[in-house]
């Protein structure tokens, strides 16, 4: 059973450019968390998504910053016009069964280590 | 900050001896979960514990938690080198259990 997956694992963009940042839960899970990770820093929650439904974007910025979770292919996180401070490590989790299940052991992806020059 | 302390931020030991991490936090919880992380990868899950629970072992690893203090603990028992790595308590909230609130974490370096 493949674990989550996240791609590109490392992306380099100009500032002003777009970045979009790719999850593929693991098999059978159907929520996906998105966290951002700030150098020697803990995770800090961004969003928490169901098929096509957002269901808690507290943590994601108003500006720029947008997630979806089709039907059918993997959940994105997308950045309109990065600028420096965007540069961070991405991370996302899944878990079987999100609210329903009450207390759910997320797990995570490897991460996708973002550099805006 | 409802995200809580963990301490020591930076823990260097010899390979063999045990190895405790402490994590406080200020908000009522529903669960707290344990993660490491080894420089630049990915979280890897090591215990959930509930918050109407005391304690967990899993293998060489035994969390301890105490809601009164709201305090938790990670005990890591006959340390190896391989267990170099930062390790982060996260903390569901009651809530909102989805939206864990991480630490900044422990550094652990064990010298072999």
């Amino acid at each position: 059973n493949a674990g989550v997956m996240q791609n590109p694992r490392h992306l380099v963009r100009r500032r002003g450019q777009e970045a979009r940042l790719r999850c593929s839960p693991m098999k059978g899970h159907s929520h996906v968390y998105w966290y951002r990770q700030l150098p020697e820093e803990g995770l800090k929650f961004m969003v928490y998504l169901q098929k096509e439904n957002i269901i808690d974007e507290s943590g994601m910025p108003k500006e720029r910053f947008s997630a979806e979770f089709p039907k059918e292919g993997p959940s994105i996180l997308r950045i309109q016009q990065v600028v420096r401070g965007d540069s961070a490590a991405y991370f996302c989790a899944s878990s079987p069964q999100g609210l329903a299940g009450g207390t759910d052991t997320q797990y995570f992806g490897p991460g996708t280590r973002l550099t805006v020059l | 900050s409802q995200q809580g302390e963990e301490d020591p931020q930076a823990l260097s030991i010899q390979e063999g001896e045990n190895a405790t991490m402490n994590c406080s936090y200020k908000t009522s919880i529903n669960n707290l979960q344990w993660y490491r992380q080894n420089s630049g990868r990915g979280l890897v899950h090591l215990i959930l514990i509930r918050s109407n629970e005391r304690e967990k072992h899993s293998g060489r690893l035994r969390v301890t938690l105490d809601t009164s203090k709201k305090s938790s603990s990670l005990l890591i028992t006959a340390s190896r080198a391989a267990d170099t790595a930062s390790y982060f308590c996260a903390r569901g909230r009651m809530d909102s259990s989805y939206k864990l609130i991480f630490g900044s974490g422990t550094r652990l370096l064990v010298r072999p």
